[in-house]
């Protein structure tokens, strides 16, 4: 099976302090997503990754930037978090053949708060 | 960008009953797909449409891709509590990168909560 481990399920921070939002995903996928889901607004893509070292901004990248230093690790950070950036985050992957099908894998999520 | 207007926002029914949701869009999209997200997990892929007027079915879940490839419907058939949890649809669209590269962009609609009564 197909396992994508976000590393906190719960945090909590205060505005204005740097985050790191981490994932990993075992199955060598190379694509890889951050989305943020609130109520009322489904999933929100902030920004994907097609390679190791590449990144492409998604709908919603202001505030966050990412990092993808390996191939199963995709980072996000927030550089000084403020309180609209209260959310739950969301990690995906997929393998290069599902590009075109849809199919994401995805974490249980990690539900940031700011304060 | 592309937005989905997905209905209804919360339904809460009783264990046997039919469901139904949809989504809209104003624009097209190449693939339609149907995820479920139970509480405290990660959505989930239950059905995938990839051709326009298409119908496909998974067990008790039915979808179908608008002829005009700006809509979709999930019905779920005699409802069962494990049925329970926010249902999201999306569409795909194919987009390139500045180095010409292809891929699948997700657009989300707003999700359906679904309450489910034995």
């Amino acid at each position: 099976d197909v396992k994508v481990t976000q590393s906190s399920r719960y945090l909590v921070k205060r505005t204005g302090e740097k985050v790191f939002l981490e994932c990993v995903q075992d199955m060598d996928h190379e694509n890889m997503f951050w989305y943020r889901q609130d109520p009322g607004l489904g999933l929100r893509l902030i920004y994907f990754s097609y390679d190791v070292k590449m990144k492409e901004k998604g709908d919603i990248p202001e505030g966050y930037s990412v990092s993808r230093e390996k191939k199963e690790r995709f980072s996000l950070i927030l550089e000084s978090a403020s309180t609209n950036q209260t959310s739950m985050y969301l990690c995906a992957s997929s393998p290069p053949d599902r590009a075109y099908t849809g199919e994401l894998f995805f974490g249980e999520g990690s539900r940031l708060t700011v304060l | 960008g592309q937005q989905l207007n997905q209905s209804p926002q919360s339904m809460f029914i009783q264990e046997g009953e039919d469901v139904s949701m949809n989504c809209t869009s104003s624009s097209i999209f190449n693939t339609w797909l149907w995820y479920k997200q139970d509480p405290g997990e990660g959505p989930v892929l239950l059905i995938a449409l990839y051709k326009a007027g298409e119908l496909t079915s998974n067990g008790r879940l039915t979808a179908q891709f608008g002829i005009t490839r700006k809509d979709s419907f999930l019905n779920i058939s005699a409802s069962i509590p494990s049925d329970v949890g926010i249902y999201f649809c999306a569409g795909q669209t194919i987009s390139s990168n500045a180095g010409g590269t292809s891929y699948g962009k997700l657009t989300f609609g707003q999700g359906t909560i679904l309450t489910v009564h034995p």
